[in-house]
């Protein structure tokens, strides 16, 4: 398996614009979740969703944030409008059964707003 | 919910010489016990896991990690450490017996010198 897959891994835009995020998660994964990296918060869990619903989203920031999981193996992390202080590393993981089994994560998504 | 203290942001060690990166949690009736490691620039990837039985666990490339439940510790070391291990080291805790989503520390990083 190529492990949980994210695009773009880079990511410029201006302040106002509209950015997916995009996830594949592990084949045969019941869970994913998605994860931002900042030096200031360290790693904060945004939403998991689990059989393709979303479980809590007690984390996403704002409602400017939103994610969805059409189906089993592709999620999306959408900002709209960015802004500045979104810039971060937007993390993807999935996990199988029972989550003391532990997560695979992705590369991550490095976003930057201008 | 859980919380996780992870004492040193930054640990540097010369190339070959033993490390120990410290992880304290709050106490609980049971825990499930975990240390990820991020390489630059990639995502965290699991390198061991402790959930019953020996307290001595024993992880990837050489690190372990001993669960004392008296002092609410899960500290990583390895006896001899190479420039490939500098990287961030992440605690995380989860609550035991069920499916429940860990909580993770702000991070530990590992520079080895030459």
């Amino acid at each position: 398996d190529a492990g949980v897959i994210q695009s773009p891994r880079h990511e410029v835009t201006e302040m106002g614009q509209e950015v997916t995020l995009r996830c594949k998660p592990i084949s045969g994964h019941d869970y994913l979740f998605w994860y931002r990296q900042t030096m200031m918060r360290g790693l904060e869990l945004l939403i998991y969703f689990n059989n393709n619903v979303p479980i809590d989203d007690s984390g996403m920031p704002e409602d400017r944030f939103s994610a969805k999981m059409p189906n089993a193996s592709f999620s999306t992390l959408k900002i709209q409008p960015s802004e500045p202080r979104d810039s971060a590393v937007y993390f993807c993981a999935s996990s199988f059964g029972y989550l003391h089994y532990g997560y695979t994560f992705g590369s991550g998504t490095r976003l930057t707003v201008v | 919910a859980q919380s996780v203290t992870q004492l040193d942001s930054q640990v540097p060690v010369f190339e070959e010489a033993p490390v120990e990166l410290r992880c304290n949690y709050s106490s609980s009736v049971s825990v499930y016990l975990f240390w990820y490691v991020q390489y630059p620039n990639q995502g965290l990837q699991l390198l061991l896991k402790y959930l019953s039985g020996s307290t001595l666990v024993k992880g990837i490339n050489g690190f372990e990690a001993e669960f004392n439940k008296s002092q609410t510790s899960f500290h990583l070391r390895k006896p001899s450490v190479h420039i490939s291990d500098t990287a961030e080291y992440f605690c995380a805790v989860s609550k035991g017996g069920g499916s429940y989503i860990p909580t993770f520390g702000r991070g530990t990083s590992l520079i080895v010198h030459p």
